[in-house]
């Protein structure tokens, strides 16, 4: 079973430009999250989707944005690029049910660097 | 706003021996509690989880307890191998808002031969 696919896992960026970062989630999972991880900051959750739809948001400028499609992938983009978005982007993926495990599996990330 | 925090950035200790991690959290509405394992260059690992309903967890080497009146809980390895040196989470949600995880910022675990 394949697990958390994110691509790509490196990517150098401009200030002012804009990016988007992929995920293909876990076969038959339906929610996908995104967070972000900086040093010393853990992770910090940004949006969670289920069946297209935004459920969840956390506290980051509307810079920061993404979508899933019918087939549960899912994207993030973030414009104007910022130095200090440069970070490693991480998705997970989970069955997105209200009861029971709730585990998440992450992918390996993306690393963004903004120059 | 932090709502859970991992006190201790760095554990260091010898192989064979106990690792304990703690992790506090502020948030009385959080019900299920999670423990993830970091390499570097890598996604986090689910290591084990407990509800609120328990006070107490096992799985192989690795048992977490839960204090609810202290908010806080911790994490223990026994014995501590090698391959259990990176950075380990401890993270948090609501099960009526289980998509949702807050993060510990992570402790940086040591295990010296």
């Amino acid at each position: 079973k394949a697990g958390v696919t994110q691509t790509p896992r490196y990517l150098i960026k401009t200030r002012g430009q804009q990016v988007t970062l992929s995920c293909s989630p876990i076969s038959g999972h339906r929610s996908v999250s995104w967070y972000q991880q900086t040093p010393g900051q853990g992770l910090q959750f940004l949006f969670e989707y289920f069946s297209e739809t935004q459920r969840n948001k956390g506290n980051f400028p509307g810079r920061f944005s993404g979508r899933q499609f019918s087939n549960s992938r899912s994207e993030m983009n973030v414009s104007t690029l910022e130095l200090g978005d440069s970070a490693l982007y991480l998705c997970a993926s989970s069955l997105g049910r209200n009861k029971g495990n709730t585990e998440a599996f992450f992918g390996q990330g993306t690393r963004l660097t903004v120059v | 706003d932090q709502q859970v925090k991992q006190n201790s950035p760095s554990l260091s200790v010898q192989e064979g021996r106990i690792s304990i991690l703690n992790c506090d959290y502020t948030n009385s509405m959080f019900d299920y509690f999670l423990w993830y394992k970091k390499y570097p260059a890598e996604g986090p690992t689910f290591l084990i989880s407990i509800s609120s309903i328990k006070d107490k967890n096992e799985d192989g080497r690795f048992t977490v307890f839960l204090n609810k009146s202290a908010k806080h809980l911790s994490l223990h390895i026994v014995p501590s191998q090698p391959g259990d040196s990176a950075v380990y989470f401890c993270a948090a949600s609501r099960r009526s808002n289980d998509y949702k995880l807050s993060f510990g910022a992570g402790t940086t675990v040591t295990v010296r031969a």
